[in-house]
């Protein structure tokens, strides 16, 4: 098993641009997620999902979209990118409801100019 | 909301033991975990415990559960230089549907 997959690794953009960070997983886990870490402000969840076509906002999700049409992919897009939103962004994964562990990706460092 | 605090840097000696202590607020905390992340990674799962535990002993790390105060701590026995990196706690319950809270992370620095 690969585990997660996240790319790109690293991505510069300019502000006003969009894109999309692509996470994947390959161990069927119905729980998917995104976080955003910052020095001092740890872990930040910014969408979750429990299912595919299924999805939720977390505690900082302004700025950022997602959907979940496969159980494995959870694509978290950037709609007009701003200097705040540089940050490594985390996608993480787990197996079902009260499980005792979240796989993480290797995670996206992002850079907005 | 749930919130999870943790003090931001601890600095031990190698060969002595680390202890990283964690509060958390949401009495319903079901899971409560340990992740380590080192530089440029991810992170990873070391340890965690039930709710209805107050010790767990895995190898060099004890992890002592305090449910009445809500306090975790995380020991590190005999502190290794490759123990160096951010440890988060995080906090979970039964119905937070595959969504943890993390605490903002306790920078380990091992000195030789």
């Amino acid at each position: 098993n690969a585990g997660v997959t996240q790319t790109p690794k690293f991505q510069v953009l300019k502000t006003g641009q969009s894109m999309t960070l692509q996470c994947a997983q390959d161990m069927n886990h119905e729980y998917m997620s995104w976080y955003r870490q910052d020095p001092g402000m740890g872990l930040r969840l910014i969408h979750y999902s429990v299912g595919a076509g299924i999805t939720d906002q977390g505690e900082v999700p302004n700025g950022y979209n997602v959907s979940r049409s496969t159980t494995e992919d959870f694509p978290l897009r950037l709609l007009s990118a701003a200097p705040s939103q540089t940050s490594v962004y985390f996608c993480a994964s787990s197996k079902e409801k009260g499980t005792t562990e979240q796989y993480f990706g290797p995670g996206t460092r992002l850079t907005v100019t | 909301g749930e919130d999870v605090e943790q003090s931001l840097f601890l600095s031990v000696r190698e060969g002595d033991s680390s202890v990283i202590n964690c509060t958390y607020t949401d009495s319903s905390s079901t899971y409560l975990y340990w992740y380590k992340q080192e530089p440029g990674a991810g992170l990873q799962l070391l340890t965690y415990i039930f709710s209805n535990m107050d010790m767990k002993q895995d190898q060099r790390l004890t992890v002592l559960l305090n449910k009445k105060d809500k306090h975790l701590s995380l020991r590190i026995a005999d502190t290794q230089t490759g123990d160096s990196a951010i440890y988060f706690c995080a906090e979970k319950g039964d119905t937070n549907a595959g969504k943890s809270t993390f605490g903002d992370g306790t920078t380990l620095t091992v000195k030789p």
